[in-house]
């Protein structure tokens, strides 16, 4: 089974600090991505990534930055923490074979900032 | 942009019975995939079931089917003999069969059931 890992299922930072959001993936998955999830709005793309050091924005990249120096590792930045900030991060990975591939999930990493 | 529409925030039906969570999607585009995801309470997301555009025949899995209808750009999700362990989040999901591997998700549905 495809296991993909974020590091905080629980994270609480102030306005203006630098966070660092961290995924692992274990199948050796071209593909990899981080989703911002909030009530009524679904899941939203920031970043995605289809190889090492490649990055794409997704449809909210403002206030975000990633990074991928491995392929198993994809990291979400926030530069500047802001309140409104403040949600349910996914991270998920997808081989980049046939097109009915699924994306696979991590267990999410729920983010306060005060 | 694809978009994607699930109507219903909430759904509940009886424990052993039949529900059915609605989406419709927005694209101008022939080759795509749809997905159902389930996000239980607390837990990992995880796919229910796809469909290939190209496809005719609906996908079945178990307890779970599709209601695909291409030119109504509707893609609905059965849940037969429905069981306590299926209340969860649910998110219908396009990608499309072009260039960039990016998932357009529905708003979600919160389905519960009722023992």
């Amino acid at each position: 089974d495809v296991k993909v890992t974020q590091s905080s299922r629980y994270l609480v930072k102030r306005t203006g600090e630098k966070v660092f959001l961290e995924c692992v993936q274990d199948m050796d998955h071209e593909n990899m991505f981080w989703y911002r999830q909030d009530p009524g709005l679904g899941l939203r793309l920031i970043y995605f990534s289809y190889d090492v050091k490649m990055k794409e924005k997704g449809d909210i990249p403002e206030g975000y930055s990633v990074s991928r120096e491995k392929k198993e590792r994809f990291s979400l930045i926030l530069e500047s923490a802001s309140t409104n900030q403040t949600s349910m991060y996914l991270c998920a990975s997808r081989w980049t074979g046939g097109g009915n591939q699924p994306q696979h999930f991590g267990d999410g990493t729920r983010l306060s900032i005060l | 942009a694809q978009t994607v529409t699930q109507s219903q925030p909430e759904m509940s039906v009886q424990e052993a019975e039949t529900v059915t969570l609605s989406c419709t999607y927005d694209t101008s585009e022939s080759d795509y995939y749809l997905f159902w995801y389930k996000q239980p309470p607390s837990r990992q997301m995880i796919l229910v079931i796809r469909q290939e555009a190209y496809k005719q025949q609906n996908a079945t899995e178990n307890r779970f089917s599709v209601n695909f209808q291409k030119a109504a750009k509707s893609f609905s999700l059965k849940i037969s003999d429905s069981q306590l362990g299926d209340a969860a989040m649910y998110f219908c999901a396009y990608r499309s069969g072009q260039g960039a591997q990016k998932l357009v998700f529905g708003q979600g549905t919160r389905l519960t059931i009722n023992p």
